[in-house]
């Protein structure tokens, strides 16, 4: 059971350089989330999709992008990296709606932009 | 007041005691509620969802949901070591996500 994969888990940037964050699950689920947290602080959506090719905006969009053209994936791309976005961030998945069944979440990827 | 509110802690209690986790929300916040547990360095699981006023159990685990006072409590029972991990509040959101508060550190001393 791989749940929920995320890669890679752990990445330092520069300044201005861009990357994508992978996440893919094998639950059929249609719900995906990328969240972020930072140190003593709660998690803070960043992006969602309700299914293949539905994106949506969460609470903290600015700097990130999503694509989902499939089901199984959801990657998340950073394009000028800045060191406000320094976090781990989580992808998370739910067969239905995250008000009624449980997220599960990929182990998540630590990123350092300096 | 923001959105959802828990104190940051730490809280500290012997092994064995009941520990008291508690969660305020706002208007803002629908009335399913969840509290994840998450290990230093770990992502977080569920361990309990509430959706109805009163109280829900599940093993060692009680949830509880009052509406009228818009707070939300998860009290842990013959705490162990093993339950020290932080423990995250959510309420669903306006958006149809959920919105975590920012977590209460607990500690189980053996």
């Amino acid at each position: 059971n791989a749940g929920v994969t995320q890669t890679p888990k752990f990445r330092i940037l520069k300044i201005g350089q861009s990357m994508t964050l992978q996440c893919a699950q094998d639950m059929n689920h249609n719900y995906m989330y990328w969240y972020r947290q930072d140190p003593g602080m709660g998690l803070k959506l960043i992006y969602y999709s309700v299914g293949a090719g539905i994106t949506d905006k969460g609470e903290v969009p600015n700097g990130y992008n999503v694509s989902r053209s499939t089901t199984e994936d959801f990657p998340l791309r950073l394009e000028l990296a800045a060191p406000s976005q320094t976090s781990v961030y989580f992808c998370a998945s739910s067969p239905t709606s995250s008000y009624n069944s449980p997220l599960h979440f990929g182990n998540g990827t630590r990123l350092t932009v300096t | 007041q923001k959105e959802v509110e828990q104190n940051s802690g730490p809280l500290s209690v012997p092994e064995g005691a009941i520990a008291s986790l508690n969660c305020t929300y706002s208007d803002r916040v629908s009335q399913s509620f969840f509290w994840y547990r998450q290990y230093s360095g770990k992502s977080p699981e569920l361990i309990m969802s509430i959706y109805s006023n009163g109280d829900k159990e599940d093993g060692r685990f009680t949830a509880q949901l009052n509406k009228a006072s818009q707070y939300v409590s998860l009290l842990i029972r013959d705490s162990q070591p093993s339950d020290s991990a932080t423990y995250l509040c959510a309420g669903g959101g306006s958006q149809g996500n959920l919105i975590f508060g920012k977590g209460t550190k607990l500690s189980v001393k053996p």
